[in-house]
């Protein structure tokens, strides 16, 4: 069973610039969450979908956050105009979705550096 | 707000010693407890979880133990190896259908296994 992918692996951009991550959950699964940590802090939770529709999207920084998943399968999370405290990596994750309390299967994360 | 507190930041022990890792949470609607491991450069991958019907699961060299009354959890490893090294995150979370499942994380232990 493949596991949960992430592109780019990493991401060297300029402040202001625009930068957009996409993850690829576990085939089937209708949970997918992204994380993000910061500076070597918690991981900290961003938003959570239930095949297309945002279940939960308290952890998303501020508006320039835009995360989507168009016909619930891959997922892409948007960072316009991108700030020097977005660094970071960002993670996502995958569950089944009979439970909440399910397994949540990470990805590799995406590494982001804003210089 | 939900919060974990996650100690200690880092750890060193002798190999074949035992390392424990505490966790306190705040939110005591929380019900699902998991562990994670992250070697360096790769993915966060759950190693043990313990739900709160639970006191103390064991797996192996691993052992998590939960106290709801005192809103705190541990994790237990026993005859460490070199390749127990890695950081370690414990999480909350509320499991239940009107939630979203979203984990909380503790700042993460840092546990180095010394031949």
């Amino acid at each position: 069973e493949a596991g949960v992918t992430q592109f780019p692996s990493h991401s060297v951009i300029e402040k202001g610039q625009t930068v957009t991550l996409r993850c690829d959950p576990i085939s089937g699964h209708d949970n997918l969450y992204w994380y993000r940590r910061v500076m070597g802090k918690e991981i900290k939770f961003l938003l959570h979908f239930v095949k297309e529709s945002k279940q939960d999207e308290s952890g998303m920084p501020n508006n320039r956050f835009l995360a989507e998943r168009t016909g619930g399968t891959y997922s892409t999370l948007k960072v316009q105009p991108a700030e020097l405290e977005d660094s970071g990596v960002y993670f996502c994750a995958s569950s089944q979705a009979d439970r909440t309390e399910e397994t949540q299967y990470f990805g590799p994360g995406t590494r982001l550096l804003v210089l | 707000g939900e919060n974990v507190e996650q100690h200690p930041s880092t750890l060193s022990v002798q190999e074949g010693d035992s390392a424990v890792i505490k966790c306190t949470y705040s939110d005591s609607a929380s019900n699902y407890f998991p562990w994670y491991k992250q070697e360096l450069g790769k993915r966060p991958q759950l190693i043990i979880d313990i739900r709160s019907n639970v006191g103390e699961k064991k797996d192996q060299r691993i052992a998590v133990t939960l106290n709801k009354t005192a809103k705190h959890f541990s994790l237990h490893i026993t005859e460490t190896q070199p390749e127990d090294s890695a950081v370690y995150f414990c999480a909350a979370s509320k499991g239940g259908s009107s939630n979203t499942g979203k984990l909380i994380f503790g700042q993460g232990t840092t546990l180095q296994v010394k031949p």
